[in-house]
C-alpha cells in the first residue's frame, strides 16, 4: 500500500523562526511535490523535484527552499517564517513520466506562524 | 497560461445527484483529474479522463468533458453523506510533471 508521510500534522512557530517540513514516501517515486492549500485558492505548487538533488520552482517559491538528499525524502524549508505562510502544506509523490499515474498525497501539515 | 476554476460550495440532499463543474484554460491539457479531500486528510484520486474522451463512467461517478468549452464536470449519483468532502479538478499540461489544481468545491450532503 502506497504511503506518503509528513513529519507533523500540526505545527506552531513564531515569526522569524526557521521551519523544516519533512516528507517521506515509500514507493520509490522519482517525483515529489510541495503544495500549500489555502481556502478559495486551491493547491498551489511551491517546489517539485524529479530526482535526487534536483529541484524546480513551482508557482509560488518565494520564501521557501527545498532539499532532496535521498530519493524517499523531500524537505520544505521556511528560512524565516512569516505570518502569511500560515497554511496547510501538502506533500505528494508520483512515478515519473506516466500521466495516468496519480499523485499520492500525504495527510498535510497545518502550520501556524504567530 | 493555466487557470482552473471551480465554484467554492455545493449543497445537495442525500440521494440526489451532485454535479461539480470545472473550467480550465490550457487547451494542451492531456489528462484531467478529479481528486477528493476528506476532512483532515490529503487528496485521493477519484478518476481521470484523457482529453480525447467525452465521457467516462465509474460506478456512481460520471465525468463529462467538453473540450471546445474547456469544461469538465463530475456527477455523483445517489449522493451519500460519506461523499461530503472538497473536490478538486486538476489538469496535466505543460509537460508530464506539471499538474495544476482548481480552487476546490466543498460538497455538503444534507441527510
Amino acid at each position: 500500500d502506497v504511503k506518503v508521510t509528513q513529519s507533523s500534522r500540526y505545527l506552531v512557530k513564531r515569526t522569524g523562526e526557521k521551519v523544516f517540513l519533512e516528507c517521506v514516501q515509500d514507493m520509490d517515486h522519482e517525483n515529489m511535490f510541495w503544495y500549500r492549500q489555502d481556502p478559495g485558492l486551491g493547491l498551489r505548487l511551491i517546489y517539485f523535484s524529479y530526482d535526487v538533488k534536483m529541484k524546480e520552482k513551482g508557482d509560488i517559491p518565494e520564501g521557501y527552499s527545498v532539499s532532496r538528499e535521498k530519493k524517499e525524502r523531500f524537505s520544505l524549508i521556511l528560512e524565516s517564517a512569516s505570518t502569511n505562510q500560515t497554511s496547510m502544506y501538502l506533500c505528494a509523490s508520483m512515478r515519473q513520466a506516466l500521466a495516468t499515474d496519480t499523485q499520492y498525497f500525504g495527510p498535510g501539515t497545518r502550520l501556524t506562524v504567530l | 497560461g493555466e487557470d482552473v476554476e471551480q465554484s467554492l460550495f455545493l449543497s445537495v440532499r442525500e440521494g440526489d445527484s451532485s454535479v461539480i463543474n470545472c473550467t480550465y484554460t490550457d487547451s494542451s491539457s492531456t489528462y484531467l483529474y478529479w481528486y477528493k479531500q476528506e476532512p483532515g486528510a490529503g487528496l485521493q484520486l477519484l478518476t481521470y479522463i484523457f482529453s480525447n474522451m467525452d465521457m467516462k463512467q465509474d460506478q456512481r461517478l460520471t465525468v463529462l468533458l467538453n473540450k471546445k468549452d474547456k469544461h469538465l464536470s463530475l456527477r455523483i449519483a445517489d449522493t451519500q453523506t460519506g461523499d461530503s468532502a472538497i473536490y478538486f479538478c486538476a489538469e496535466l499540461s505543460g509537460g508530464y510533471q506539471k499538474v495544476t489544481f482548481g480552487t476546490g468545491t466543498k460538497l455538503q450532503v444534507i441527510p
